[in-house]
């Protein structure tokens, strides 16, 4: 069956531009995840949601960074005015049930941001 | 001192060799354990979950030490496919599962 898909996959911004990535978790995933990958480190949360609710958005590093799930299926995340060190690999998981962090995430292919 | 820490390695060794990393946390109340693996510039799949008891999938075992926090991972017979990065994933009883920044495995002829 279809997986996690994202989109794009790379995206080039100048800085000061404003970016939205797109994550299609799968059908009927109730938890989806946003996370930040630099590169040699491992992915760092941003935020969960679970169905529409964004139940966790402690890892967003600044007011720059919004991310929305308003029909609980496809989320996305917004970066404003993006800075060079927003320059990372951002992943969307997805689990079946409401255990989030407790069960099996699967992961979408990433978005490549790169920030000149 | 980071929640979840992993020596990044790289770890050399050949075909047939076998190899352990461990993981160790800080997180005392943490409840769930994972190990996944992630290819060079590809999303992370999982590899197995760790439980309490231990458990084993073909040439792959996971082991807990909760006195010691941390988690291990043995992989026999290694091989060439086995390359990758290996990371730890430690849930600490909340939404938020924290990752390592994983252990590259690196397996020669």
């Amino acid at each position: 069956g279809a997986g996690v898909s994202q989109s794009p996959r790379y995206k080039v911004a100048k800085r000061g531009q404003d970016v939205a990535l797109r994550c299609d978790p799968i059908s009927g995933h109730v938890s989806l995840f946003w996370y930040q990958q630099a590169l040699g480190q491992g992915p760092e949360f941003l935020t969960y949601f679970q169905n529409e609710a964004q139940l966790d958005k402690s890892g967003l590093p600044s007011d720059r960074f919004f991310a929305e799930r308003p029909e609980g299926s496809v989320s996305t995340l917004k970066i404003q005015r993006t800075q060079q060190e927003d320059s990372a690999v951002y992943l969307c998981a997805s689990s079946p049930l409401v255990g989030g962090a407790q069960e099996t995430q699967y992961f979408g292919p990433g978005t490549r941001l790169l920030v000149l | 001192r980071k929640e979840v820490e992993q020596d990044p390695g790289p770890f050399n060794v050949p075909e047939g060799a076998t190899v352990a990393f461990n993981c160790t946390y800080s997180n005392s109340a943490s409840q769930s354990f994972f190990w996944y693996r992630q290819d060079c510039r590809k999303e992370p799949k999982l590899l197995m979950s760790v439980y309490s008891s231990g458990n084993e999938d073909g040439r792959f075992t996971a082991q807990l030490n909760r006195a010691s926090q941390y988690i291990s991972l043995l992989i026999r017979d290694s091989k060439l496919s086995d390359s990758a990065t290996y990371l730890c994933v430690v849930n600490g009883g909340s939404y938020i599962p924290t990752f390592g920044r994983g252990t590259s495995l690196i397996v020669h002829p």
